[in-house]
């Protein structure tokens, strides 16, 4: 069965200390992956996708993420977080020969940096 | 970027109404779009699949005769709410699936409906 598991429920971090958020998914077939970020009362935006190639992929605000297909994994860094980046955080995938692009969502993740 | 709108941001009925809440890609057309109920602190869950022209897809313990979806063309869908009940109120948002080739498809998200039953 299709699943996403995020292991950190909430992470707490001072300005400029560096972040990790693990994601690993179960899924039979290629995978796109993607990381959403859903700022406080706003609504989900992109942060960064996977689809091929290099597995070290970067998205928007300094965020990066690496596929690690042998380990199922797609976690998501930041060298030096800033406050800004307070926000509950989703990691999520579909399958490539999926013909609906269907998501399969992560509980997420609750980011808070303290100032 | 895909842009996709929800209307109304929020709404408030009585018990027993129903409210219809609608989502349009706004710079493109999608032939599938989902719904998904969101409920404090936790994940997006996934209640159905729209598909223009045809009858949605609705996911395992979600009412197809509570919850109404029509995605009557390319560019909107409506989900309404019949016979709304306190439980119901929520947090529900669409998304609207590109048209990616080779089963590269990224979906983009709307701003979210919140939805309370009085």
């Amino acid at each position: 069965a299709q699943s996403v598991s995020q292991h950190n429920h909430h992470v707490i971090l001072s300005e400029a200390a560096s972040l990790e958020l693990g994601c690993n998914y179960s899924y039979g077939g290629t995978v796109n992956l993607f990381w959403y970020v859903q700022y406080p009362g706003q609504h989900l935006q992109l942060l960064l996708k996977y689809f091929s190639g290099d597995p070290l992929v970067k998205g928007i605000k300094g965020f990066e993420a690496e596929f690690i297909k042998s380990k199922f994994s797609f976690n998501l860094r930041k060298p030096s977080v800033q406050w800004s980046d307070t926000a509950e955080y989703f990691c999520a995938v579909n399958g490539r020969g999926s013909t609906l692009g269907r998501l399969y969502f992560g509980r997420g993740t609750q980011l808070t940096v303290w100032p | 970027g895909a842009v996709v709108s929800q209307h109304p941001s929020w709404v408030i009925c009585k018990s027993g109404t129903s409210v219809k809440i609608e989502c349009r890609s706004l710079d493109f057309q999608a032939t599938t779009m989902f719904w998904y109920r969101q409920f404090p602190k936790q994940s997006l869950m996934l209640m159905a699949t729209s598909n223009e022209g045809s009858k949605a897809t609705y996911e395992q313990g979600v009412e197809k005769d509570k919850f109404l979806i029509n995605h009557a063309s390319l560019t909107l869908s409506t989900l309404t709410v019949t016979s709304a009940h306190p439980e119901d109120s929520s947090f529900y948002i669409c998304s609207a699936r590109d048209h990616g080739q080779g089963g590269f498809y990224e979906q983009y998200f709307g701003p979210g409906t919140r939805l309370t039953v009085t």
